[in-house]
């Protein structure tokens, strides 16, 4: 089962920051955070993942609550190609017998809306 | 630098026969996994390949099946397709399978 609690569904209007939250309050010291999103019908694309800090890219910020029970993906000017399922995976480091697996849960379906 | 390629991309299969997907990684990666995608079930974890061994596998029936060449590309093949199986085949790649997974653009398998 995935470990990770996501809105079903999030609207944004275009331009704007999105801000997507996950919930993994059972996640292990070992365990990053990551996030995916899906395109209708495409591959998954990874985002961004990270561990206790927050960081970010070109396409995104993740800011992770200091008990790493939580965490929000922030688009911060969501443009209408930004419409897609977005997927939040606590993903085990080395050494665990779940390498190279991720979990996924439902996700949210983001709609940027103009 | 080439993504994750997956062939064909679209199959139409009939019940009973078997099938086989092919899967190239990114250049240097040696972890490939793949999951299989239907409306009801959503993403779910099928297998992953690291360096030619199977490391992990999900709960599907041994009628689905890898393997992984020494230049890390990978198959999977379903045999005795059953209606059930039609659904979306993707395969990702990473380093080591621990780092970030890159994703193909999958194969839609349909099975009538």
């Amino acid at each position: 089962d995935a470990k990770t609690t996501q809105p079903t569904s999030m609207d944004c209007a275009e331009g704007r920051a999105a801000n997507l939250p996950c919930n993994h309050s059972t996640i292990s010291g070992n365990e990053y955070v990551y996030w995916y999103r899906q395109i209708h019908s495409q591959g998954p694309q990874y985002i961004i993942h990270g561990l206790k800090n927050n960081e970010t890219n070109e396409m995104a910020s993740l800011i992770i609550t200091e008990d790493r029970k939580s965490s929000t993906l922030i688009l911060p000017h969501a443009t209408l190609r930004d419409t897609a399922v977005y997927y939040c995976i606590v993903r085990v480091a080395a050494g665990s017998s779940n390498t190279g697996k991720l979990i996924f849960g439902q996700g949210t379906t983001l709609q940027v809306k103009p | 630098k080439a993504g994750v390629t997956q062939t064909p991309r679209y199959l139409i299969k009939t019940r009973g026969q078997q099938v086989t997907l092919s899967c190239s990684p990114i250049s240097g990666h040696r972890s490939v996994s793949w999951y299989q995608q239907t409306p009801g079930q959503g993403l779910q974890f099928l297998f992953e390949y690291f360096s030619e061994t199977q490391r992990n596998k999900g709960n599907f029936p041994g009628r689905f099946s890898g393997r992984q060449f020494s230049n890390s590309r990978s198959e999977m093949n379903v045999s005795t397709l059953e209606l059930g199986d039609s659904a979306l085949y993707l395969c990702a790649s990473s380093l080591t399978g621990t780092t970030e997974a890159f994703f193909g653009q999958g194969t839609r398998l349909t099975v009538v």
